[in-house]
């Protein structure tokens, strides 16, 4: 199995702030990773599909970078709606593995 | 509009069996290949199974292969997952989730993410 991992586990940002996150996978995804995002209680939000690919309806201050086996999703000027676990997703192979997530915490 | 509503959780003891149900509306179901994806609580997520739009391929994760089994009914536009042999460690909420790609061949990224049913497998 492809493993998946995310850095840093959790930040701490404030609002209007630039945010990175990122994503290795243990061997090439080529560009077949994707991005969630999950507020406590509810179901995962897809972001970004493909390594670049805004889903519809997202925010543009969203994106998505890299390709084989580093990515980056940046949030361009953090928003309160913001503050959420973002989690990495290969779907290059079975089976299509997560990263542990990334908690996105208020400063 | 686009919708998947899960059903069918519940706690059960261990060596137990349950089915779940995912309700789909908004959507030609039967051109999507379908996931069930689940989350421990307090953990990340975990996919544990997919079935291609039309059911004729399958894949499940090591975790759960041998005990859960896919399945659809695209008259119905319902997705199934029954689970036996149930473990502790299968304790946690299961969603249902459709794949992003048309009539595709293999699992793609999970677009659409139903509200989740929990189960608890506890004695």
């Amino acid at each position: 199995d492809i493993q998946m991992s995310q850095s840093p586990t959790s930040l701490s940002a404030s609002v209007g702030d630039r945010v990175t996150i990122t994503c290795r996978a243990s061997r090439s995804v080529s560009s077949y990773l994707n991005w969630y995002q999950q507020k406590p209680g509810k179901a995962p939000k897809l972001l970004i599909y493909a390594a670049s690919n805004l889903q519809g309806g997202v925010p543009s201050r969203f994106s998505g970078s890299g390709s084989g086996t580093d990515f980056t999703l940046t949030i361009r000027s953090l928003q309160t709606e913001d503050f959420a676990t973002y989690y990495c997703q290969q779907s290059y192979s079975n089976p299509g593995t997560f990263g542990q997530g990334t908690k996105v915490e208020i400063k | 509009q686009v919708q998947l509503v899960e059903s069918g959780g519940g706690v059960v003891q261990p060596g137990g069996s349950l089915r779940l149900s995912c309700a789909a509306s908004g959507f030609t179901f039967s051109s999507y290949g379908m996931h069930w994806v689940r989350q421990a609580p307090g953990k990340g997520l975990e996919w544990v199974a997919f079935t291609r739009y039309d059911g004729s391929n399958k894949y499940y994760a090591d975790s759960v292969n041998g005990r859960f089994t896919i399945s659809r009914d695209n008259s119905k536009n319902t997705l199934y997952l029954q689970m036996n042999s149930l473990k502790t460690e299968d304790t946690a909420v299961y969603y249902c989730a459709k794949d992003f790609a048309l009539c595709g061949n293999n699992p793609d990224a999970f677009d659409i993410w139903g509200q989740g049913t929990m189960v608890t497998v506890s004695s």
